[in-house]
């Protein structure tokens, strides 16, 4: 298994410009999450999954977008990058959406806008 | 509101000493779920133990013991015979009974010198 997968690993935008983050599970688990991790400070929730076709905000949500069509694929949208958005994206995904269910995180994907 | 607090931003110590790291959290929930995750120079995090709200037995895993205390809101970790490897940042989260998703401290780095 190759767990979590998250492409690219490294990327930088221009202001306003947009990019898809992707990330990909085979572990089979139907939640799936998108945190971001900003300098010195722990993850914060963007969007999250409970399954394919449904979506919920996180605790800060503005300035993405995502969809989740199948139960494997998870991508986040970022439509009009600002520099705000420079942060590390961490994907992840468990097997339940109980706090007992361990998530498992894939290796990030630094942004930097410019 | 769940909040998690790490109030250590940075610890260093010198190896083979015994080093403790705190995390205080605050809910309203009576079932939530405590966690602890290792993120090392690479970038990746790493599950270390989960601890859910009924059960504040103490738990050692080699190097490692967690002491939770829900008098004091407290879910410590403690590394005995700290070694350079154990060099990263450390967070604690949380999360409720009825949602997967996790709240973050801002985490503690943590270097072992040689």
């Amino acid at each position: 298994n190759a767990g979590v997968t998250q492409t690219p690993k490294f990327r930088i935008l221009k202001i306003g410009q947009s990019m898809t983050l992707q990330c990909t599970q085979d572990m089979n688990h139907n939640y799936m999450y998108w945190y971001r991790q900003d300098p010195g400070m722990g993850l914060k929730l963007i969007y999250y999954s409970v399954g394919a076709g449904i979506t919920d905000k996180g605790e800060v949500p503005n300035g993405y977008n995502v969809s989740r069509s199948t139960t494997e694929d998870f991508p986040l949208r970022l439509e009009l990058a600002a520099p705000s958005q420079t942060s590390v994206y961490f994907c992840a995904s468990s097997l339940g959406d109980r706090g007992n269910s361990e998530q498992f995180f894939g290796p990030g994907t630094r942004l930097t806008v410019l | 509101a769940q909040k998690v607090t790490q109030a250590q931003t940075e610890i260093s110590v010198v190896e083979k000493e015994d080093v403790t790291l705190d995390c205080v959290y605050e809910t309203r929930d009576t079932t939530y779920y405590l966690f602890w995750y290792k993120q090392p120079p690479s970038g990746e995090l790493v599950f270390l133990i989960r601890r859910n709200s009924f059960d504040e037995q103490n738990e050692i895993s080699g190097r490692y013991s967690w002491n939770f205390q829900k008098s004091t809101s407290s879910f410590n970790f403690t590394i005995t015979a700290s070694q350079v490897v154990d060099s990263a940042v450390y967070f604690c989260a949380l999360s409720g009974s009825n949602t997967g998703k996790l709240i973050f401290g801002q985490g503690t780095t943590l270097q072992v010198k040689p």
